[in-house]
């Protein structure tokens, strides 16, 4: 049974637009989302985080939206560049409980086009 | 700062060896996680480990794997009698604290003959 799901295991968008990465979760004790962009053949790299207590977070072009009762998260991207071009995978933990492992989702290919 | 590190990169074992997976974990990073990912699929958790403690072991199969992280020196992830379906990339990553984001290394893939 999924628990994170990422929904379009890919995404096209043009250079100078926004990219938009959604992700859903069914389990209501994550308190605790996570953003990873992965290059092949790289580890992930950590990008954004926000907490449940919070519906927005925003970090230079990136932000992450929440949605606590829809039970939905999504990443914006503006603009977007070549550069952003890679598998982009949401993660979500519950500490409160103290667990300290992340659930992954399957990933978005995200690919900007020049 | 060096980041979290892994070695080897790529490890290759045939069926009934034993494979040894290191992480060092960044500076001042005192809680490793390992994960396993499968062609196509996200990360899938192992094992969370604290200084010289198991912490969860809850994602880690119950025979052949095993995970240490001993006072001195680096997290070591153990596969005994390795069989083909343990081919995979596994990733370790550190964090400060429980709370804290996860910082990842670049991964071992492991193939197996």
């Amino acid at each position: 049974d999924q628990q994170v799901k990422q929904n379009s295991p890919s995404l096209s968008v043009q250079e100078g637009r926004i990219s938009i990465l959604n992700c859903d979760y069914t389990n209501s004790m994550f308190d605790y989302f996570l953003w990873y962009k992965k290059y092949p053949a790289e580890g992930p790299t950590f990008l954004i985080s926000i907490s449940s207590i919070k519906d927005k977070n925003e970090d230079g072009r990136f932000t992450v939206f929440l949605n606590k009762s829809a039970k939905h998260l999504s990443l914006h991207i503006v603009p977007s560049q070549p550069g952003d071009s890679a598998v982009y995978f949401c993660a979500a933990s519950n500490y409160g409980g103290s667990q300290g492992n992340l659930i992954f989702g399957k990933g978005t290919k995200l690919s900007v086009k020049p | 700062n060096a980041g979290v590190m892994q070695n080897p990169r790529h490890l290759v074992r045939r069926r009934g060896q034993e494979a040894r997976l290191r992480c060092s974990p960044m500076k001042g990073h005192s809680h490793v996680y390992w994960y396993r990912q499968l062609p196509e699929e996200g990360l899938k958790f192992m094992v969370y480990l604290q200084k010289e403690n198991i912490i969860d072991e809850s994602g880690m199969p119950k025979e052949r794997f095993s995970a240490e992280f001993p006072k001195e020196g680096p997290s070591i992830l153990r596969i005994q009698q390795v069989v083909r379906g343990d081919s995979a990339a596994y990733f370790c990553a550190s964090s400060p604290g429980l709370d804290q984001p996860q910082h990842f290394g670049d991964g071992t893939r492991l193939s197996i003959l």
